[in-house]
């Protein structure tokens, strides 16, 4: 079956500790997102990728950081620099230009204290 | 920029009611228009869409018609089931102030809850 895979779907860290999220899709699509999700506020952007080895700052980039060295994969470090990481984390993917929908995957929750 | 105001929640309706969301938004060009589904503990799930003006989108028994002179894309359900208890986003695409690539602008959400 093809579709977005992120692990784990619980996470605990200290604070002052980076930590990878990790997002793998099957489904060829060229383009990848991160989003955020806290509660009240919807889904903001973190950071996306059009193609392999390149990615651009969404609307909240401070504190994290993507690579994109294969299609299927877009890990999402979140650093220390983030000042309030415990969220809800949801990875997406899209065919690219043209397609418009995004399909999402099931998120990982991170919770820093 | 690009916004989208959708109806403030939580919305509790009993089994079998008439469902609306309303959902109103901003863009710079002629956006693609979403609703999202977002059950417990999940990420979420492409509910219907529209590409242009007039379009109606449907799903589940769920529409919503893009309508350009009022800049809304409201979610509509004739007999809403206890399993439509979720949270619902509204979302847009467009590809002019986004560039042409597929940024979506979403909604704050709506939760509903359903009641037997």
């Amino acid at each position: 079956d093809g579709g977005i895979t992120q692990s784990p779907k619980y996470l605990f860290r200290k604070e002052g500790q980076n930590v990878t999220l990790s997002c793998e899709q099957n489904l060829n699509h060229d383009a990848m997102y991160w989003y955020r999700q806290d509660p009240g506020q919807g889904l903001r952007l973190i950071y996306y990728s059009q193609i392999v080895n390149d990615f651009q700052k969404g609307d909240i980039a401070e504190g994290y950081s993507v690579s994109r060295e294969k299609k299927e994969s877009f890990p999402l470090t979140v650093t220390s620099a983030q000042k309030n990481p415990t969220a809800f984390y949801l990875c997406a993917s899209s065919w690219g230009q043209g397609s418009h929908e995004q399909y999402f995957g099931p998120g990982t929750r991170l919770t820093v204290t | 920029g690009d916004s989208v105001t959708q109806m403030e929640g939580p919305v509790t309706l009993s089994e079998e009611a008439f469902l609306t969301i309303n959902c109103t938004y901003t863009a710079t060009g002629y956006p693609s228009l979403f609703w999202y589904v977002q059950y417990p503990g999940e990420g979420l799930q492409l509910l219907l869409k529209a590409t242009k003006a007039d379009d109606k989108g449907s799903n589940k028994g769920f529409e919503a018609t893009y309508r350009k002179e009022t800049t809304s894309f409201h979610l509509e359900k004739g007999s809403v089931q206890v399993s439509d208890s979720a949270v619902y986003f509204c979302a847009l695409s467009d590809p002019i102030s986004n560039f042409g690539n597929e940024k979506l602008t979403f909604g704050t959400g709506t939760r509903l809850t359903i009641i037997p």
